[in-house]
């Protein structure tokens, strides 16, 4: 990917259990954000972090940052099937014009 | 936040042709982003397209194969000239939110036969 690669490439979770993914980048940078695709779908924006944060929350989406290992996680709690869907990070680079470059990508699938 | 409409919604075209996608954003924005998402694939940057200028092409792409017009704050073009089908993937526009992210237009499903 021009930016970051995640892991898990596929994560498989019965509901209700909580599933974590990880996004690893390369080069320092302002802001990062997740995202989720549906199959076939646009994406939707789910939450930024900044570079000065370590961790934020909506509602059961919790990210953090490690500015030092660059890297993040995106943890989903309580998870529902209609939680499945692809999962990607995407970070902007210090002294870039607002670019965001995305990383390779989580596929969830949450069973009911 | 913005909503954006993009068109044509999915396309099959013979190779050799080309193809314009376009998308028109509901507030005016100065940046415009244009990501090539191949089958099973993350989301590759294209090229930047700011409004009185030329775009900003990433590495491997080219202003020859991958034209982008930018008219004014609010609209913008990308073609994809003599296509082979190496170019299947879905084409995206987004603009940037600020701290609410970008916002992504429903893309373009390209099949080159």
């Amino acid at each position: 990917s021009q930016q970051g690669e995640e892991d898990p490439q596929a994560l498989s979770i019965q509901e209700g259990e909580n599933a974590t993914m990880n996004c690893s980048y390369k080069t320092s940078i302002n802001n990062l954000q997740w995202y989720r695709q549906n199959s076939g779908r646009g994406l939707v924006h789910l939450i930024l972090i900044r570079s000065n944060e370590r961790e934020k929350h909506s509602g059961r989406l919790r990210v953090t940052l490690d500015t030092s290992k660059k890297s993040s996680s995106l943890l989903i709690t309580a998870s529902r099937a209609a939680d499945t869907a692809s999962y990607f990070c995407a970070t902007d680079a210090l002294g870039t014009g607002n670019q965001f470059y995305f990383g390779t990508g989580t596929s969830l699938t949450v069973i009911p | 936040s913005a909503v954006i409409s993009q068109k044509p919604s999915r396309d099959i075209c013979q190779r050799g042709t080309s193809l314009t996608i376009q998308c028109q954003v509901d507030s005016q924005v100065t940046m415009m982003f244009w990501y090539r998402q191949q089958p099973g694939q993350s989301l590759t940057l294209i090229a930047t397209a700011n409004q009185g200028s030329e775009a900003t092409y990433e590495s491997g792409f080219v202003i020859d194969k991958f034209p982008i017009s930018r008219p004014n704050l609010t609209f913008s073009t990308l073609t994809v000239s003599n296509m082979s089908p190496e170019d299947s993937s879905i084409y995206l526009c987004s603009v940037g939110q600020g701290t609410n992210g970008y916002t992504f237009g429903s893309g373009t499903r390209l099949t080159v036969v």
